[in-house]
């Protein structure tokens, strides 16, 4: 069945300083979701990506999708402590993604101030 | 405050009793999903439902059932805990199967099995 990659497994930056997550599905995906899971909380949507090659930005944090729809990253821009948590990236199990999304292990977030 | 609900949040069951989880969404959404999370292992699919009265299997639906006889609500089951079943479980619910609008999570139920 597909999967999806996720690495690093952990990322300790100091306040302030950029971080970046990268996300591989075996196969190519018709669409790659992000979504942040705080300490104890429960995973919170981001944003999707549809396009080859689409980069979109929130505030500190840039999404890119790859141009062969197998690979994605997500940057952070001089982190903050608020930034804190763990990161997953996430594909459709199937082309429609009706039957679920397959989830990557996840990159947590750590920051030392 | 609209959103996805979960109840219980915490629960301590012995080896061989028996539960159900309940999830309850007031977002109209047709497809709802369980999930469960475990330390290294991400969120892994249970079972889900693209609409009321439909359910089908994820990756791990070994020991669990569900039921979905109200839109709103979908519930999943366990028939025998086992300890292999202690995690934090996951509902979601979407408005177009993930596309575009994202899965709304609720804030899990934390099950242990002993």
């Amino acid at each position: 069945g597909q999967q999806v990659m996720q690495i690093p497994q952990y990322q300790h930056v100091q306040e302030g300083e950029d971080f970046t997550t990268y996300c591989n599905s075996s196969t190519t995906l018709s669409n790659i979701q992000w979504y942040k899971q705080r300490p104890g909380g429960h995973p919170v949507f981001l944003i999707q990506l549809v396009k080859s090659g689409e980069v979109k930005k929130q505030k500190r944090l840039t999404f890119q999708f790859g141009e062969a729809k197998k690979n994605s990253s997500l940057h952070i821009t001089a982190t903050q402590t608020t930034d804190v948590g763990t990161y997953f990236c996430a594909g459709p199990r199937s082309g429609g993604g009706a039957d679920g999304l397959t989830f990557g292990k996840g990159t947590h977030l750590i920051i030392q101030p | 405050n609209a959103g996805v609900t979960q109840t219980p949040k915490f629960r301590v069951l012995k080896t061989g009793q028996s539960m159900t989880l309940l999830c309850a969404q007031d977002m109209n959404h047709e497809y709802m999903y369980w999930y469960r999370q475990d330390p290294g292992m991400g969120l892994r699919l249970i079972h889900y439902s693209v609409g009321e009265g439909t359910t089908a299997k994820g990756e791990v639906p070994d020991g669990y059932n569900v039921s979905r006889l109200k839109k709103q609500n979908f519930l999943l089951g366990l028939e025998s805990a086992a300890p292999s079943q202690t995690s934090v479980y996951f509902c979601a619910s979407s408005y177009s199967g993930g596309l575009a609008y994202g899965y709304t999570f609720g804030s899990g139920t934390r099950l242990t099995v002993v």
